[in-house]
């Protein structure tokens, strides 16, 4: 079975950068598209993008387009999530996932149990 | 602003049955795509419920069923347990936006 961990609770300061991890163990790593979530204070969820480890293959949400940076290291079967510049704003928790076919569209799977990343203004 | 419109809240007594909608358009539930439903309980990370508009995964009662029909989507829980208390979310892919959509998301309390 799939198990995702994601690295620890983060407190920074705005304008600051930061990489959070999600680290993948079991089957599919390289043949399984990872897609990131947003979850706000109080919030639902949102997509922000997916990234296809095999070739690294990218897909941004046009609401987080040019804001992250989506990276993988297949040699340590890990999925990063990066800001080069935080914002207040970013205060929310963060969710990786595996993502499964349906016959049209894609959902997820296997979640990892959150990056919190507070943001100080 | 989600294109995926659910109520804000449901109830229901021990045992029950609970319905929780979720509405789409044109370019996503009615064009064709998959719709996917998430448990969210309190303080924990979400988890697949539903997918492939009906499919149960391995491990989840069957209790929840899911059903899709034009532009709208339903969740129904039957024998509404104290621990479905939490936060339920749809999601399909939407081709106008060319990415992948949550609903607005749901509570649901048991009484």
């Amino acid at each position: 079975e799939v198990q995702l961990v994601q690295s620890g609770a983060e407190v920074k300061k705005s304008g600051e950068s930061l990489k959070i991890s999600c680290k993948h163990s079991g089957y599919r790593f390289t043949t399984s598209w990872i897609g990131w979530m947003r979850q706000m204070p109080g919030k639902g969820l949102e997509w922000m993008g997916l990234i296809w480890p095999g070739d690294s293959d990218t897909k941004y949400s046009p609401s987080f387009q040019g804001q992250i940076t989506l990276s993988v290291d297949t040699s340590v079967t890990t999925a990063y999530l990066q800001w080069s510049s935080l914002k207040a704003s970013d205060t929310a928790m963060y969710y990786c996932a595996t993502m499964g076919a349906g016959t049209s569209s894609y959902y997820f799977d296997y979640w990892g149990q959150g990056t919190l990343v507070t943001v100080s203004p | 602003q989600s294109v995926l419109t659910q109520p804000p809240s449901v109830s229901g007594a021990p045992g029950q049955r609970v319905t929780i909608s979720c509405t789409g358009g044109s370019s996503n539930i009615g064009a064709g795509y998959d719709l996917h439903w998430y448990q969210q309980l309190p303080g924990t990370a979400p988890k697949l419920l539903i997918y492939a508009n009906n499919r149960r995964p391995s491990g989840v009662p069957d209790r929840f069923s899911g059903s899709k029909s034009g532009t709208s989507a339903s969740l129904a829980i039957a024998g509404l347990q104290a621990e479905d208390e939490g936060d339920y979310y749809c999601q399909s892919y939407d081709r106008s936006l060319d990415g992948y959509v949550f609903g607005t998301g749901t509570t649901v309390t048991v009484l």
